[in-house]
């Protein structure tokens, strides 16, 4: 069983819909939890962290973090076709200075 | 804000050859993470470095090694290159080492080997 999974997609949603990522974890012991997102050829860039559970708002997006169900995932709203990337989860591992990334769920948002 | 810098942006190297990377942090970033990430999937941890201290290393062999500078800058270093290490580089900062310091990377180095 992988640490991190994540649905790889493509997730193909049109443009003003709400993109919905999901991302579950292995380690009950992870403390806090990031997305990033990854254009093709590009480095990951940081968007959403979360470390309790509930929801955390931020402009469009919205993580969400379940720890009971060992779940996060992510929300965008009024998508754009510029939010077509590849968006990564991170965890914290068993020691905290590492982060344990899922592949990927690759977001395709058509205009 | 300067953000991460890494260099070289691309380097071809041949097998058996070794290979030094190079990230400056943000200011007042103190800790430094590498990761290796190939196609298709996520970042793997290499280290991490605080203070000038290994702080953690994953699950690569010790062709692999790094440091940290009195300036918090970093080097990465592997030896004897492989086809397998073809991949793209990532160094990240945080102010600290905990987990609740988000880690920020840098543009990268795209190694390939031949």
């Amino acid at each position: 069983q992988k640490e991190v999974e994540q649905n790889s997609g493509p997730l193909s949603v049109p443009e003003g819909a709400i993109a919905s990522l999901n991302c579950t974890y292995s380690d009950r012991g992870s403390q806090s939890f990031f997305w990033y997102r990854q254009y093709s050829g590009k480095s990951p860039e940081l968007i959403m962290f979360i470390y309790s559970n509930g929801d955390k708002e931020d402009g469009r997006f919205t993580a969400q973090l379940n720890k009971a169900s060992q779940y996060v995932s992510l929300l965008i709203r009024d998508s754009q076709p510029s939010d077509s990337a590849t968006y990564l989860c991170a965890v914290t591992g068993d020691s905290s200075y590492k982060l344990i990334f899922g592949s990927g769920t690759r977001l395709l948002v058509r205009p | 804000d300067a953000g991460v810098t890494q260099s070289p942006t691309h380097l071809i190297k041949t097998r058996g050859q070794h290979v030094t990377l190079r990230c400056s942090p943000i200011s007042g970033h103190k800790s430094v993470s590498w990761y290796q990430q190939v196609l298709g999937q996520g970042p793997q941890f290499i280290f991490q470095y605080y203070e000038k201290e290994e702080r953690g290393r994953g699950n690569f062999p010790d062709r692999f090694s790094a440091r940290q500078f009195p300036n918090y800058s970093s080097e990465l270093n592997v030896n004897a290159l492989l086809l397998g290490d073809s991949a793209l580089y990532l160094c990240a900062s945080s102010r600290g080492p905990d987990s609740n310091q988000p880690q920020h990377f840098g543009d990268g180095t795209r190694l390939s080997i031949l």
